[in-house]
């Protein structure tokens, strides 16, 4: 029992250039998250994933865009990444309602 | 919007108590959370307060008070392994969490 994967664990991208993130969970988890956190910060929403199929904007979602590829997966994906989009990302994932958020190792992206 | 304010940093020894304050903005929520991030490592979920009240989870204990806006993360009986940075965060509806901006506690021998 993995819990929540994520891949990479470290990028450096060019100024433009595209990637995605990649998270998976294998506590067949109904919501999944996507954080972001900036050095000596708190980490705040991108976008989240309330159940497979759907997926909704949280407090900084633009210049991203997301996938919940199946109930296990849930990708973020950069088009055009910015040197604003430097910073650690985190996937998380829920089961039932009340029950914690479970979060990946985070990816480190560095955007020169 | 919602927003949660937290002490940058707390300091303390070994063996002592220690009380991480954390008082919000918001419109509504369901809960608050604290969670423990040690450096380059991932959250991990200490407690949670639906209620207003003390919620006790082994040395850790978390109070809100809800009329107050305000809630606490109370460590005792500190340990070297425990410094490390605490969050509170909001629970605003499918689990959709707004995170403080951290508290750095730091345990000297």
């Amino acid at each position: 029992n993995a819990g929540v994967t994520q891949t990479p664990k470290f990028q450096v991208l060019k100024t433009g250039q595209s990637m995605t993130l990649q998270c998976a969970q294998d506590m067949n988890h109904n919501s999944m998250y996507w954080y972001r956190q900036d050095p000596g910060m708190g980490l705040r929403l991108i976008y989240y994933s309330a159940s497979e199929g759907t997926t909704d904007k949280g407090e900084v979602p633009n210049g991203y865009n997301v996938s919940r590829l199946n109930k296990r997966e849930f990708s973020l994906r950069l088009e055009s990444a910015a040197p604003s989009q430097t910073s650690v990302y985190f996937c998380a994932s829920r089961g039932l309602p009340g029950e914690t958020q479970y979060f990946g190792p985070g990816t480190r992206l560095l955007v020169l | 919007g919602q927003s949660l304010e937290q002490p940058s940093e707390v300091t303390a020894v070994e063996g002592a108590i220690v009380q991480i304050n954390c008082t919000y903005q918001t419109s509504g929520f369901y809960g608050l959370s604290w969670y423990q991030q040690h450096d380059g490592g991932a959250p991990t979920f200490l407690s949670y307060n639906a209620l207003d009240g003390l919620e006790e989870t082994g040395r850790f204990s978390s109070f809100l008070s809800r009329s107050d806006s305000y809630g606490y993360l109370l460590l005792q009986e500190l340990q070297m392994k425990d410094s490390a940075s605490y969050f509170c965060a909001l629970n605003t509806g499918f689990q959709k969490l707004v995170f403080g901006t951290g508290t750095r506690l730091l345990v000297s021998p």
